[in-house]
């Protein structure tokens, strides 16, 4: 069974600054897919960014950017120039290739950003 | 373009009653996925669909009930609503397994 693993519930950042969430997964599949997803305040889950794993180039969107060891089996997600609006539920999760559909979420993390 | 929609989005049920939510996406997604939000444990996955006519249990089914008799529409039924099912449950849809799932904004629903 996979397993997405967030060791940090809650983390703070300056307006401005940047900030790192990190994400572990643990599985036995050497094709998968990785995703994180942002939810505020609103409820809405929103998709951040996307990785594929057999791509070793790392995955950037913007000021959202991803740092993947795939034999750490490890994904965080950098948010450089943090505004405010970037104040939310952060849930990294991982969907194996094939014909798993299961899209299994780590328990997030709070990000809040500080003025 | 809605994208995907959810119909309540809020409802307070008693213990025993029946209810239905309804998912819908304009996308023309072959997949649909139900999933349920608690606090401290992420998002889980109640029942999923690949294509019309067609579901599959996912990781926390019991309870539940869902059927996809068009394409664009995802049902979740339950039969006799318990307190532990007081959650707040997103529906979701995409192109297939391996690609990014698009949330509806959630129905938030209390069983007292």
């Amino acid at each position: 069974a996979q397993t997405v693993t967030q060791s940090q519930p809650e983390m703070s950042v300056q307006e401005a600054e940047t900030v790192t969430l990190s994400c572990t997964y643990d599985t036995s599949e050497n094709n998968y897919y990785l995703f994180w997803y942002k939810q505020p305040p609103s409820r809405q889950m929103i998709l951040v960014i996307r990785q594929e794993a057999y791509k070793q180039q790392n995955a950037t969107e913007n000021r959202f950017s991803v740092n993947f060891q795939k034999a750490a089996k490890s994904f965080s997600l950098k948010i450089s120039d943090s505004q405010l609006g970037d104040t939310a539920m952060y849930f990294c999760a991982f969907i194996p290739g094939g014909s798993n559909y299961k899209l299994t979420f780590g328990k997030g993390t709070l990000l809040t950003v500080n003025p | 373009n809605a994208g995907v929609t959810q119909t309540p989005k809020f409802r307070v049920l008693k213990t025993g009653q029946s209810m239905t939510l309804l998912c819908a996406q304009d996308m023309n997604h072959e997949y649909m996925y139900w999933y349920r939000q608690d606090p401290g444990m992420g998002l889980r996955l109640i029942h999923y669909s690949v294509g019309e006519g067609t579901t599959a249990k996912g990781e926390v089914p019991d309870g539940y009930n869902v059927s996809r008799l068009k394409k664009q529409n995802f049902l979740l039924g339950l039969e006799s609503a318990a307190p532990s099912q007081t959650s707040v449950y997103f529906c979701a849809s995409s192109w297939g397994g391996r690609f990014e799932q698009y949330f509806g904004p959630g129905t938030r629903l209390t069983v007292t």
